[in-house]
């Protein structure tokens, strides 16, 4: 069965503070992997994507990584914000079965001052 | 238990004309948005509404496109002289928002899917 899982579920930081985030599938077969960021009631806004070839792509504060020989990856964000505080949510695409999306059940992450 | 259930799971279609498509959230899920993903996009926000407050309709693309979320559960989201463009998968997501000490807290589910073809 295709899965992603993400953790922690939910998680609280000090404003300055790194972190990390985590999302394990089991997708196959693999396209590729996004990160996104969503506020409440507000679009999804995408991090990053990853193919199968990348390992490693930043985006400003934002670093994510791919393993995909483990099937896992990792958000890192950097020196946070209180402007951070939204849901991550990691979403594996497989368009070799129909252009299949499988969501994960995202992160919450508050940043606190 | 049930999760966000959408139907159908495939439509194909010809340009022009108008398709509907149903979402069943969770049962007690006060938020329910739209997305849709067309190939080798990301997701693109369509509608969102939450309680018994004006849906944020700010994601639709055209006024082609409209939704309605009947006694604040089933929505549909209907497209009206369907285009080419308009081929993407469909994404329903439901959520119980709540808070804690003026924080905000959610978890959407997203349902399947409906796949559209605009032949």
């Amino acid at each position: 069965k295709n899965q992603v899982e993400q953790s922690p579920q939910s998680l609280i930081i000090l404003e300055g503070k790194n972190c990390t985030l985590q999302c394990n599938y089991t997708v196959s077969p693999f396209s590729n992997l996004r990160w996104y960021k969503q506020d409440t009631g507000r679009g999804p806004v995408s991090l990053t994507i990853m193919t199968f070839s990348e390992n490693t792509k930043s985006n400003g504060r934002y670093t994510a990584t791919l393993d995909a020989d483990t099937k896992q990856s990792s958000l890192h964000i950097t020196a946070s914000q209180l402007s951070d505080s939204a849901s991550y949510i990691c979403v594996v695409t497989s368009y070799n079965a129909g252009n299949m999306l499988t969501f994960g059940g995202g992160t919450r992450l508050m940043v606190k001052p | 238990g049930a999760g966000v259930s959408q139907s159908p799971s495939n439509k194909v279609t010809e340009k022009g004309k108008d398709v509907e498509l149903r979402c069943d959230p969770i049962s007690g899920h006060t938020a329910l948005y739209w997305y849709r993903q067309s190939l080798g996009q990301g997701l693109e926000f369509l509608i969102y509404f939450q309680g018994n407050s004006a849906p944020d309709k700010s994601g639709l693309p055209s006024d082609r496109f409209s939704a309605e979320r009947t006694g604040g559960s089933v929505s549909t989201l209907t497209i009206q002289r369907t285009q080419q463009e308009d081929s993407a998968v469909y994404l329903c997501a439901s959520s119980l928002i709540v808070g804690d000490s003026g924080a905000v807290w959610e978890t959407q589910y997203f349902g399947p899917g409906t796949r559209l073809l605009v032949l």
